[in-house]
């Protein structure tokens, strides 16, 4: 079964800092990635998503992740962070027909 | 509001007791995962559901647990004697078969305190 690794499980930056947030999955083969964020005292909501093609994948909010088949990597990036990112993240690799399994989440903390 | 919507949002019951959540799907969603999430964790795997077929169950959901989706629209998960170790928060999420596109929208979820 796969399993995904998020390696940083809290991130505290200043406002206008750049963030790379990692994460790795366990086996290859045709993969499907996801990045998911968590607000504040709201639901999860997707962030962006991998499924074939350019492997530099753009989502909402200025966010960006790149597929590195060869690293089993899915990392998370932002070139200038806001405050209102505030969130929690997490990483989600697709198993078998539309079962997601999620790494254990970085809470990442946005100083003003 | 026309996305997922769970009911209670918050339970505090006592061990041995018995609980039920209900989850509501966005209404042309097929598919309908429940799932849940305890501290420092990510969101594990417990079912899922196709209309009214409950297609996986996680090695997670030992016997005491049962989700039903009786007409294919909203479901429910129960959990009978409740153990303290069942503290969590239960999230629900659907997702529309037909576009394939993996994303899977999610409801607010229902955490649960056993006390």
């Amino acid at each position: 079964a796969q399993s995904v690794s998020q390696h940083n499980h809290h991130v505290i930056l200043s406002e206008a800092a750049s963030l790379e947030l990692g994460c790795n999955y366990s086996y290859g083969g045709t993969v499907n990635l996801f990045w998911y964020v968590q607000y504040p005292g709201q639901h999860l909501q997707l962030l962006l998503k991998y499924f074939s093609g350019d492997p530099l994948v753009k989502g909402i909010k200025g966010f960006e992740a790149e597929f590195i088949k060869s690293k089993f990597s899915f990392n998370l990036r932002k070139p200038s962070v806001q405050w209102s990112d505030t969130a929690e993240y997490f990483c989600a690799v697709m198993e078998g027909f539309q079962k997601l399994v999620f790494g254990t989440g970085t809470r990442l903390l946005v100083s003003p | 509001d026309t996305g997922v919507s769970q009911d209670p949002r918050h339970k505090i019951t006592k061990r041995g007791q018995n609980v039920t959540f209900r989850c509501d799907p966005i209404s042309e969603h097929n598919r309908l995962y429940w799932y849940r999430q305890t501290l420092g964790q990510g969101p594990e795997f417990l079912t899922y559901f196709q209309n009214e077929a409950q297609l996986e169950k996680s090695r997670l959901l030992s016997d005491r647990f049962s989700a039903e989706r009786p007409k294919g629209s909203f479901s429910t998960l129960e959990i009978q004697r409740t153990e303290q170790g069942d503290s969590a928060m239960y999230l629900c999420a659907s997702s529309s078969g037909s576009s394939n596109t993996g994303e899977l929208f999610f409801g607010e979820g229902s955490r649960l305190t056993v006390l």
